[in-house]
């Protein structure tokens, strides 16, 4: 099915390190929303977005919906070992009900 | 408020078998979607319900169906089970507006052997 395209696939970190994804599509999205999640849960929101070109932050998170419409990022400052999961970009095109298109992931790791 | 709620959470089935899966939506939540997440394919959305009715539906064979009932709580059914079926199916709810965020429940982990 149709994904969002999503990088990193994964990454490493170390504590203390920014950390940077992000999502693009050849589609117009009119909502952007962040997700993690943990080994055998369902998806967290962490963030949303309505509006191109705005700038939101959740405590260390901060993402940016694309001025194009076909972009968001996702950052996170000094990371922290429970930034461990997997994190997920969706895009909602808002005037055919609730259907989200997914990135295929970020992993994020912890550096041994 | 409570979150969504899904059951069961894990389910062993054999091909040929059908499955029903439930959600229970947050408390005034009238949009309730259905996602299977897999490890090849990702997450790809299935269906939506709103008030009751199919409002959208994903690229899946019609041996996935669903419906929702007057409290907002959805099933999902499965028919004739293959192997390729097995998944985590997760449902998520949201209120009245279509740019309204979507929160998932926990999902069901369905084995097909």
């Amino acid at each position: 099915g149709q994904q969002l395209n999503q990088s990193p696939q994964s990454m490493f970190i170390q504590e203390g390190e920014d950390v940077s994804m992000n999502c693009t599509s050849s589609s117009i999205f009119n909502t952007w929303l962040w997700y993690k999640q943990d080994p055998g849960e369902g998806p967290v929101l962490l963030i949303a977005l309505y509006k191109a070109g705005e700038l939101t932050s959740n405590g260390r998170l901060t993402a940016q919906f694309g001025i194009t419409r076909k972009d968001s990022f996702l950052n996170i400052s000094a990371s922290i070992p429970s930034d461990v999961g997997i994190y997920f970009c969706a895009g909602l095109l808002g005037n055919a009900g609730n259907m989200l298109t997914f990135g295929g992931g970020t992993r994020l790791m912890v550096k041994p | 408020k409570a979150g969504v709620t899904q059951t069961p959470r894990y389910l062993i089935k054999t091909r040929g078998q059908q499955v029903t899966l439930s959600c229970s939506p947050i408390s005034g939540h009238r949009s309730v979607s259905w996602y299977q997440q897999t490890p090849g394919q990702g997450l790809q959305f299935l269906f939506e319900y709103f008030s009751e009715t199919q409002r959208n539906k994903g690229n899946f064979p019609g041996r996935f169906s669903g419906r929702q009932f007057s409290n907002s709580r959805s099933e999902m059914n499965v028919s004739t089970l293959e192997l390729g079926d097995s998944a985590l199916y997760l449902c998520a709810s949201s209120s009245l507006t279509s740019t309204d965020t979507q929160y998932f429940g926990p999902g069901t982990r369905l084995t097909v052997l």
